[in-house]
């Protein structure tokens, strides 16, 4: 069974800039959430997609979004970045039905600077 | 939304020591969660645990869902339990999951 991953480990960029972030979800799941998570915090919950659609979405602006594919894998972007949108970027993925609460587990994240 | 408060908010122990942590929220849940992140930021599930007592080794928790508190008990503390201790919820139908400040806890030999 393989966990779930993520990609790039560290990133660097300018202000104003684009970004992608990339998350595998565990092996048999359907639904992932990404998180943002700044220094001495505990994460903030951004958006889940549960089949490819946005199940659920925490008090972002709509410069953050996200895409599911059919393989269950997914992606965050972040369009102009900020320099406030410095921090870890976790994805977690879960198997569960649209609603409902279900385990999470989580990547290794991402951690995001932006100069 | 749903409030999560954790105490204390750090802690150190002496190796061997025995420590609890807990967990309120302001609303009831259908999930409960508590994650150890390690010094590298990797969360690592502790326990699924929405109601009810689990164990697990040295470590063990307690859901009181009806009066809105989760504990984490760690005995024999090892300087590996270092790092921040999480709980995490999810209230209603929505997929929103809130994660309180942490625990810093800090084992020393």
């Amino acid at each position: 069974e393989t966990g779930v991953t993520q990609s790039p480990t560290h990133l660097i960029k300018t202000r104003g800039q684009q970004v992608t972030l990339r998350c595998s979800s565990q092996s048999g799941h359907n639904t992932v959430s990404w998180y943002q998570q700044a220094l001495g915090q505990g994460p903030q919950f951004i958006f889940q997609y549960y089949r490819e659609e946005e199940n659920g979405r925490g008090n972002f602006p709509p410069r953050f979004s996200g895409l599911q594919f059919p393989n269950y894998s997914s992606e965050l972007n972040v369009n102009a970045l900020e320099l406030d949108d410095s921090a870890l970027y976790l994805c977690a993925s879960s198997l569960g039905e649209r609603t409902g609460a279900y385990e999470q587990y989580f990547g290794p994240g991402t951690r995001l600077t932006v100069t | 939304g749903i409030q999560v408060e954790q105490s204390p908010p750090d802690l150190i122990l002496q190796e061997g020591a025995n420590s609890t942590l807990r967990c309120n929220f302001s609303d009831s849940v259908n999930n409960l969660q508590w994650f150890h992140q390690n010094p590298w930021g990797q969360l690592i599930n502790l326990f699924y645990i929405p109601s009810g007592t689990k164990q697990n080794g040295r470590l063990s928790a307690t859901t009181v869902a009806t009066e809105r508190y989760s504990l984490l008990y760690i005995s024999s503390s090892q300087t590996t339990d270092s790092g921040v201790y999480f709980c995490a919820v999810n209230s209603g139908g929505y997929q929103k999951v809130t994660f309180g400040i942490g625990t810093k806890l800090q084992v020393i030999p």
